[in-house]
């Protein structure tokens, strides 16, 4: 079975950084594009980004507002997805998802059940 | 950018009524269209992509229509598990984006 677990949400100083997590299990996690997606408090959802698989030299793509601050990486021996915060807002307060693309594709199939980020003084 | 736009943006239903959401794009997408559904607290789930393929293990009450511009998401028979946001989502181009949701409610 397919899990997402994301990890590493907390409260940050405007300015900070963080490093949020997502560990998957129960696939091929090297096989697919993963996507990051947040929803701000009471509001819709806006993608952040995505890493390509190995297959295509782990490229990424990153949203306009999160652009040069925000940095997606990947390490297939962990299982793993990274999202690194930097110079972080407070519009930048959301809940975080990890998404995972069908092999192939480029739709998702699966979501983690999210991490809270809070940029506040 | 383009932009998803839906609606309405909340309904309220009855169990058993048929509910029809739609949702345009502000530029064709072809059927590189996806549906959402969100609950609560809850993470998104995906319903339905390239605008009517049912994901793995979506009820069949769930159908979904459309291609360039204009598109629907059809729940047949709403059950007290359908109440949710749904959320249209293109993926024809970057950034992705998703429409604004559209939220059912229990009459």
């Amino acid at each position: 079975e397919v899990h997402l677990v994301e990890s590493g949400g907390g409260l940050v100083q405007p300015g900070g950084s963080l490093r949020l997590s997502c560990a998957a299990s129960g696939f091929i996690f090297s096989d697919h594009y993963m996507d990051w997606v947040r929803q701000a408090p009471g509001k819709g959802l806006e993608w952040v980004g995505r890493t390509r698989n190995k297959a295509d030299s782990y490229t990424t793509e990153y949203a306009a507002s999160v652009k040069g601050r925000f940095i997606i990486s990947r390490d297939d021996s962990k299982n793993s997805l990274y999202l690194q915060l930097n110079s972080l807002k407070t519009e930048d307060t959301a809940v975080y998802y990890c998404a995972r693309l069908i092999s192939g594709r480029f739709y998702f199939d699966y979501w983690g059940q999210g991490t809270l980020v809070t940029v506040s003084s | 950018d383009i932009q998803m736009t839906q609606s309405p943006s909340s309904l309220s239903a009855s169990v058993g009524d048929r509910v029809t959401i739609t949702c345009r794009a502000s530029q064709g997408i072809s059927n590189y269209l996806a549906w959402l559904q969100q609950k609560p607290g809850k993470a998104p789930k995906s319903l339905i992509y390239a605008a009517s393929s049912l994901q793995s293990g979506v009820p069949s009450k769930f159908s979904g229509s459309g291609s360039g511009t204009d598109f629907t998401l059809t729940i047949s028979s709403l059950q007290p598990e359908d109440f949710a946001t749904y959320f249209c989502q293109q993926y024809y181009s970057y950034p992705l984006t998703f429409g604004g949701g559209t939220k059912v409610e229990i009459k």
